[in-house]
Formats: structure tokens, sequence, C-alpha cells
């Protein structure tokens, strides 16, 4: 059966460290993997996409990378911030003009 | 990026009732989904409204229940029919330009039954 999961459904990190979130998915064929932040009482909003060829890409403090042998995505907060915190989501892109497939979503807490 | 304008953005109704959600995007998009989220929950997929025709259901959810509206490329309405206290959750209006195009998110109604 098609799955999408993240990991861990919490992370708790110090400030200042690195948050690596992942995303892992079985019986797809992506031809994008793109992640979203979502904040309490708001809806999710599109952070980074990458494609099936590209290996890593990155903006500003972030870092996604995406395996598609290994059919993986990794995402990072680098020198994460307090106000990082809130629930990050994958989601694949299929082919075509379909919705994208979301994830549970990973909730991070920055501590200061 | 599209801007995705909902309301109401909130409402208490009564058990038997229906409400009408509206959803305008500020751009014309190619697709629209809607989607219901139990707080601290995942995002589920209602439907994708399709401009000039029905809309097209994921499994567990039905015409009767949820009609969809889309009249033109920038707004949608999601009715939720003859509601219970189990309707009540968040509904969000997505949009999107095409694939390999970011999913742009209104921030939701969140619906009460009681």
């Amino acid at each position: 059966s098609q799955k999408i999961e993240q990991n861990s459904e919490a992370l708790n990190i110090q400030e200042g460290k690195t948050a690596t979130l992942t995303c892992n998915y079985t019986n797809y064929s992506p031809a994008y993997l793109q992640w979203y932040r979502q904040d309490p009482g708001r809806g999710p909003v599109f952070l980074l996409l990458i494609r099936e060829n590209e290996k890593e890409k990155r903006k500003e403090r972030l870092k996604v990378t995406f395996d598609t042998t290994l059919k993986q995505s990794l995402f990072h907060i680098t020198a994460s911030q307090p106000a990082d915190s809130a629930t990050y989501l994958c989601a694949l892109d299929i082919r075509g003009n379909t919705p994208l497939v979301f994830g549970k979503g990973t909730r991070l807490s920055v501590i200061a | 990026s599209a801007v995705i304008s909902q309301k109401p953005s909130r409402d208490i109704c009564q058990r038997g009732t229906s409400l009408t959600i509206q959803c305008q995007v500020d751009s014309q998009v190619t697709m629209m989904f809607w989607y219901r989220q139990q707080p601290g929950q995942s995002l589920t997929l209602i439907a994708t409204a399709n401009q000039g025709s029905e809309a097209t259901y994921e499994s567990g959810f039905v015409i009767d229940k949820f009609p969809i509206s889309r009249p033109n490329l920038t707004f949608s309405t999601l009715t939720v029919s003859n509601m219970s206290p189990e309707d009540s959750s968040i509904y969000l209006c997505s949009a999107r330009a095409g694939g390999g195009q970011p999913q742009h998110f209104g921030d939701g109604t969140r619906l009460s039954i009681l």
C-alpha cells in the first residue's frame, strides 16, 4: 500500500542546534517533494520544493535533501530559534494535476 | 503566490443545520481542494473542486453531505449539510496552479456543532 510517514510526531531541540526532520514514503514515485510549515490556527505555508533529479535545495537556514533510491527526504533547520517552533509537513507531488499527498507532520519545539 | 480568503473563519452551529464556507483566491488557479483537519491532527482531503463540473470526492466523503461548487477559476464553496457533532473540525480551502507548484491554503473555518 502507499504510505508517507514522518518519523517523529514531536521533536524537541535546543536553540542554536540543527533540527532534522525525516519524511519516508513507499509505493509512490513523486516528481517533486514539498515541505510546509503550519502554525496553530493557520493553514500550512509552503517552504521549499525539490525535484526528483535534485539532491539538495537550500533557502536561508533551511536545507532539504531528496533521495529517490531510499525514498526519503530530510529537512534541516540550522541555528534553530524558538520562532521555528511549528508543525512541519512533507508532501508528495505526483505527476499530473493531482492533490499533494501530505504526511501527518512533525511538531518541532525549539527550547531557548 | 496566491492568497486565499475563507469565510467565515469560525462558526458555532446547531445540529441538523447546514453551513456554506466560501473560498476566494486572488488569482486564477487550475486546482482547488477542500480539506478537513482535527486540531493537532493531519490534513484529510475531502474533494477536488472542479471548475464547471462535479467535484471529485475522496473515499468516505459524499456529495450529499459535502456539496461543492466551483463556478469559476477563483471561487469555490463547501457546504456541510445536516451537521452533527462529528462534523466539528477545521475546514481548509487550498489551491494550486499545477503540478510542480506549491499548494496554498486559507487559514481555515473552525466549525463547532452543538
